[in-house]
């Protein structure tokens, strides 16, 4: 079965550092999501993709992040200048289309330490 | 704000009985979809229901839908030791889903 990939599974960086989260959505896919959830906390919605550019973000996704599907197979999440409070576990998520019936297909994530 | 809020947090079962969970959310939706989580891992879609749906089934997963009081349950019947997870709601609507807090339910073998 087709999947979502994620890389890499573990990330640690400095504070102010920029770390950039890779993800493969599945091939035939339109719609990719970011998706963060810190520790034992509600999954939070950043940002999501079509059509090359950006069609909604929350208020979590402010200048530090950007999105970027550099070529036709990955889609970057990129963080310009980490800080403690972006140590997260980062989903991306894609699906085929935006509907009444679709549904989102995740990787199993990058977790971010920032120390 | 559009999510969905699941009680309980946490629900602790034994083998064998049936685990209910409910998710409350605030404004109209397209569906309503329940997804599963194992520890450490990403979400797995479970069920979805559309906004005119009342009820549906899927294995031993029934999901109900009340669109007028904006709320769902996820029954899980006959649970097993590996359904030990969190579940969480997503409504539809817009270009996002959003997500609720999550139950968290643990199956005693």
């Amino acid at each position: 079965e087709p999947e979502v990939t994620q890389t890499p599974s573990h990330q640690v960086t400095q504070m102010g550092q920029e770390v950039i989260l890779r993800c493969v959505p599945i091939s035939n896919h339109l719609y990719f999501y970011w998706y963060r959830q810190i520790l034992g906390q509600k999954v939070e919605f950043l940002v999501s993709f079509y059509n090359n550019e950006i069609s909604e973000k929350s208020e979590i996704f402010d200048d530090q992040f950007s999105v970027e599907r550099p070529d036709g197979s990955n889609f970057t999440l990129k963080i310009r200048s980490t800080k403690l409070e972006d140590s997260a576990m980062y989903f991306c998520a894609s699906s085929e289309a935006f509907g009444f019936n679709e549904k989102l297909f995740f990787g199993s994530g990058t977790q971010l330490s920032v120390l | 704000s559009q999510q969905g809020e699941e009680d309980p947090q946490a629900l602790s079962i034994q083998e064998g009985e049936n685990a209910t969970m409910n998710c409350s959310y605030k404004t109209s939706i397209n569906n309503l979809q329940w997804y599963r989580q194992n520890s450490g891992r990403g979400l797995v879609h479970l069920i979805l229901i559309r906004s005119n749906e009342r009820e549906k089934h899927s294995g031993r997963l029934r999901v109900t839908l009340d669109t007028s009081k904006k709320s769902s349950s996820l029954l899980i019947t006959a649970s097993r030791a590996a359904d030990t997870a969190s579940y969480f709601c997503a409504t539809n609507t817009g270009n996002q889903f959003y997500f609720g807090t999550g139950t968290s339910l643990t199956v005693i073998p």
